[in-house]
């Protein structure tokens, strides 16, 4: 089927090495951002989420962090492996729950 | 398994016709959404829904249509209004819409024109 990576920026990383997606948001009054990944053919799958309180938040082994100063956003991959090749999605809160979506960033790992 | 169902997975429309996708979800949330995704696109919301027996209209809300008469369901109409209706569509649902709780997505449905 079509590609949600089509035409996107793309990451080639080695099998084993650390992943860095960046993501600049758009408004400075959001409070709530969330990391998305899509594999093609599928819905994005929730990966992690940060409030505007925070600077860094950890999961398994993904770790978001936010520059409020400059409305930026990175989601970092540890160990990347070859499931982990999808779209990289990052979105903005704004009104009741609305949410703004980053156009994506293709990750291909490399075996 | 809780989640959110998507069906058809492929659905084809003739010109002039209304199609209806379909969304349910068993996560008992009060809001739900849709969202248009073109290749190289972020996804672009077309309504929402905070409760059941409400929605509003996203930004690109012109050729399409919603109901929200159960909490589990908030089916989508294409309409023969849209244009341009070849994408991917995909439904969320969150707890509520007033807090900050990720939303989480069906796996879509890719509607092509015949």
């Amino acid at each position: 089927g079509e590609s949600v990576g089509l035409h996107l920026p793309t990451l080639s990383v080695q099998e084993g090495d650390n992943s860095i997606i960046n993501c600049a948001y758009s408004n400075s009054a959001s409070d709530y951002f969330i990391w998305y990944k899509q594999e093609s053919g599928k819905g994005p799958q929730f990966i992690i989420d940060i409030r505007s309180n925070m600077d860094k938040r950890q999961g398994q082994r993904v770790t978001v962090l936010l520059n409020k100063t400059v409305k930026h956003l990175s989601l970092q991959i540890a160990a990347t492996q070859p499931g982990d090749s999808a779209v990289y999605f990052c979105a903005e809160r704004y009104g009741n729950n609305r949410l703004a979506f980053g156009k994506g960033n293709q990750v291909v790992v490399i075996p | 398994d809780g989640g959110i169902t998507q069906s058809p997975k492929y659905l084809f429309r003739k010109e002039g016709q209304n199609v209806t996708l379909s969304c349910e979800q068993n996560l008992n949330h009060d809001a739900m959404y849709w969202y248009r995704q073109d290749p190289g696109q972020g996804l672009r919301l077309i309504y929402y829904s905070q409760i059941v027996n409400d929605f509003q209209k996203g930004d690109i809300a012109e050729g399409y249509s919603v109901s929200r008469e159960k909490k589990e369901s908030f089916p989508l109409t294409v309409t023969s209004a849209q244009k341009n209706p070849t994408a991917f569509y995909l439904c969320a649902s969150s707890i509520s819409a007033g807090e900050n709780q990720p939303q989480h997505f069906g796996d879509g449905t890719r509607l092509s024109i015949l």
